[in-house]
């Protein structure tokens, strides 16, 4: 499969605790984006990395959360200290940057559904 | 402010019936537009998208779209839908200066009878 994976599909945790999710992107793609999308809405941007630099943060990654690429491949998203508003899907997304100024299509992992207790 | 506006939650149609689904976008400039689709349980899939030219762009699936400046408007359309169709359907865009970050609309689930 070349496609962009998540892991863990599904995650159900109480509140307090701490979680991190994981993304593959394409292996070529040197741009990742991480996503949250609450039921009924479409999805919001958190946050974006070229290569291992996280370029920007939306206003919506409070302290709480903390994304990271070290190697410039695979991502790791933590949210520490989960409360019940975090529960929702986590997508990612990963794309081929060509250049500043340029836009390439996002390819969207399956998500990872959070529940917080 | 800068936002996407997808005024139907619900739509239902017979299948065979043709399709038209509404997307406004507010934005001083012309953003780059994008049609997503969303199934249960998969990734969010690119229909079709919109840069410049011509304002009437092919997707996939026998999906076309519409950008009309005047109107800030981007509606996706389908001459005969299919059962196969029912889904979630997202308009997006790409504010220019903005970098490369989505922003989508709230989504129209497409319900199709038999």
């Amino acid at each position: 499969d070349t496609g962009v994976s998540q892991d863990p599909r599904h995650k159900i945790t109480k509140r307090g605790q701490n979680v991190t999710f994981r993304c593959d992107p394409i292996s070529e793609h040197n741009r990742l984006y991480w996503y949250r999308q609450t039921l009924g809405q479409g999805p919001e941007f958190l946050t974006y990395f070229q290569n291992e630099a996280q370029l920007e943060k939306s206003r919506l990654l409070s302290d709480r959360f903390s994304a990271e690429r070290p190697k410039g491949s695979f991502s790791t998203l933590e949210i520490q200290r989960t409360e019940q508003g975090d529960s929702a899907m986590y997508l990612c997304a990963s794309s081929l940057g060509t250049g500043s100024g340029s836009y390439n299509e996002q390819f969207f992992g399956p998500g990872t559904r959070l529940t917080v207790l | 402010a800068q936002s996407v506006t997808q005024p139907d939650i619900h739509i239902t149609v017979s299948e065979g019936a043709s399709l038209e689904l509404r997307c406004n976008y507010s934005y001083g400039a012309t953003p780059y537009l994008f049609w997503y689709v969303q199934s249960p349980g998969q990734g969010l899939q690119l229909l079709l998208k919109y840069f410049s030219g011509d304002t009437l762009v092919q997707g996939i699936k026998g999906f076309e779209a519409e950008f009309k400046r005047s109107q800030s408007s981007f509606n996706l359309r389908k001459p005969s839908v299919h059962w196969s169709d029912a889904a979630e359907y997202f308009c997006a865009v790409v504010f220019n200066n903005a970098g490369n970050m989505l922003t989508f609309g709230g989504g129209t689930r497409l319900m199709v009878k038999p």
